[in-house]
């Protein structure tokens, strides 16, 4: 059961312009959302993340949105650069127990020169 | 380098046969964490330790695997009786008590022949 899903495995876009990153959720427990950036052969960075009590954050080209309601998440990168060019994860984390983060399975972002 | 340290880099070892990772995490980390990533995957959360103790442990962990953090410093991960599904890359993270981002390392390319 995939509690954390990103449906788009791969995305492309012109250097310049906005990169649109969508994650979505089945678990109302999730309080805390984070996005991690990857390349080969390295682990995840982390990038950004947010409260379930707000509905946005932003640090300088990266902003993620959450709508609750629906269960979204996304980030936001502009103006998108070449060496964004990665695997980006989404994951979750569940209030009031666990420690654990719920990973999706990454959207593959390249941005064309 | 400050960050979360993996060793080795790499594994290549025969069906049957025992292996053992380490990671060191951020030095005033309290929290490491150990998760799997296998192709196409995100990563998916094995155990984590708070100090030396181990608070939470995934299904996933069979009973070849064992995890240690002896002192509360430093982390090994060891697999008995390795199958070729157990090969993946093992991803070790750190992050402090007051927080919710976890670092990662490098992680642990292991393939079993």
């Amino acid at each position: 059961d995939q509690q954390v899903k990103q449906n788009s495995p791969s995305l492309s876009v012109q250097e310049g312009r906005i990169s649109i990153l969508n994650c979505d959720y089945t678990n109302s427990m999730f309080d805390y959302f984070l996005w991690y950036k990857k390349y080969p052969a390295e682990g995840p960075t982390f990038l950004i993340s947010i409260s379930s009590i707000k509905d946005k954050n932003e640090d300088g080209r990266f902003t993620v949105f959450l709508n609750k309601s629906a269960k979204h998440l996304s980030l936001h990168i502009v103006p998108s650069q070449p060496g964004d060019s990665a695997v980006y994860f989404c994951a979750a984390r569940t209030q009031g127990g666990s420690e654990k983060l719920v990973f999706g399975k990454g959207t593959k972002l390249t941005v064309n020169p | 380098d400050t960050g979360v340290s993996q060793n080795p880099r790499h594994k290549i070892t025969k069906r049957g046969q025992n292996v053992t990772f380490r990671c060191d995490p951020i030095s005033e980390h309290n929290r490491l964490y150990w998760y799997r990533q296998t192709l196409g995957q995100g990563p998916e959360f094995l155990t984590y330790f708070q100090n030396e103790a181990q608070l939470e442990k995934s299904r996933l962990l069979s009973d070849r695997f064992s995890a240690e953090r002896p002192k509360g410093s430093f982390s090994t991960l060891e697999i008995q009786r390795t199958e070729q599904g157990d090969s993946a890359m093992y991803l070790c993270a750190s992050s402090l008590m007051t927080t919710n981002e976890q670092f990662f390392g490098p992680g642990t390319r292991l393939t079993v022949l």
